[in-house]
């Protein structure tokens, strides 16, 4: 069946990049997508990848996708303390274009 | 109202009790969306609607109910609660197509 797979802490200091990992199973995804969810609060999009791009940037954020590893990534660029959230990977397929999520990476920020 | 609006934010209720968890959406999207967030599991689908009148069961649908009359609203009914459904609830909605989902601020539920 479908599955994504994060690991659940990262660490890295400030004025540092992040790099927070992602790889799912279902090859007939056709979005991907990362999500951040600040303490107390909902998810939040913060982008996506249709599954025929290799890369996106936007801003201080760069997703890579490789299709054939099925692997997702997600470069946060200068961390600020600002960026200590809960980033959750998700994958939509075409079949029925329900969400299946990873359980999410913790990144805490150091000053 | 702007995107989505659970409510309440948070509640503590006797086991064995029923509870209607309330979501709305005023941006007219098909979709409607209800998960659980559970610490080291993520975000677990409960149950969902492609569009009004129609309804589906996600992964973790067992002590849940929903139902969608209209394409604003979304309510997740807990018939019987149990501590097992102790958890954060979440809706969130979607166009058909790409975008992603608009997710509400939660439902913060302790079942004692």
């Amino acid at each position: 069946g479908e599955d994504v797979e994060q690991s659940l802490f990262l660490s890295v200091r400030e004025g540092d990049s992040s790099v927070i990992n992602c790889t799912y199973t279902d090859s007939s995804s056709t979005y991907l997508y990362w999500y951040k969810q600040e303490p107390g609060a909902g998810l939040q999009l913060l982008t996506y990848i249709f599954s025929n791009m290799d890369m996106k940037q936007d801003q201080r954020l760069t997703v890579l996708l490789n299709k054939k590893d099925k692997h997702l990534s997600l470069r946060i660029a200068d961390t600020q303390t600002g960026d200590s959230a809960i980033y959750f990977c998700a994958e939509r397929n075409n079949q029925g274009g329900k969400l299946i999520f990873g359980q999410g990476t913790e990144l805490s920020v150091k000053p | 109202i702007a995107g989505i609006t659970q409510a309440p934010t948070s509640q503590i209720l006797a086991a064995g009790r029923r509870m209607t968890l309330r979501c709305t959406q005023d941006m007219r999207h098909n979709a409607m969306y209800w998960y659980r967030q559970d610490l080291g599991l993520g975000l677990r689908l409960i149950h969902y609607s492609n569009t009004a009148g129609t309804t589906g069961k996600g992964e973790v649908p067992d002590g849940y109910s929903v139902s969608r009359a209209n394409t604003d609203d979304f309510p997740l009914t807990l018939a019987s609660a149990v501590p097992s459904q102790t958890s954060v609830y979440f809706c969130a909605s979607s166009e058909t197509a790409q975008g992603g989902y608009t997710f509400g601020s939660g439902t913060r539920l302790t079942v004692v």
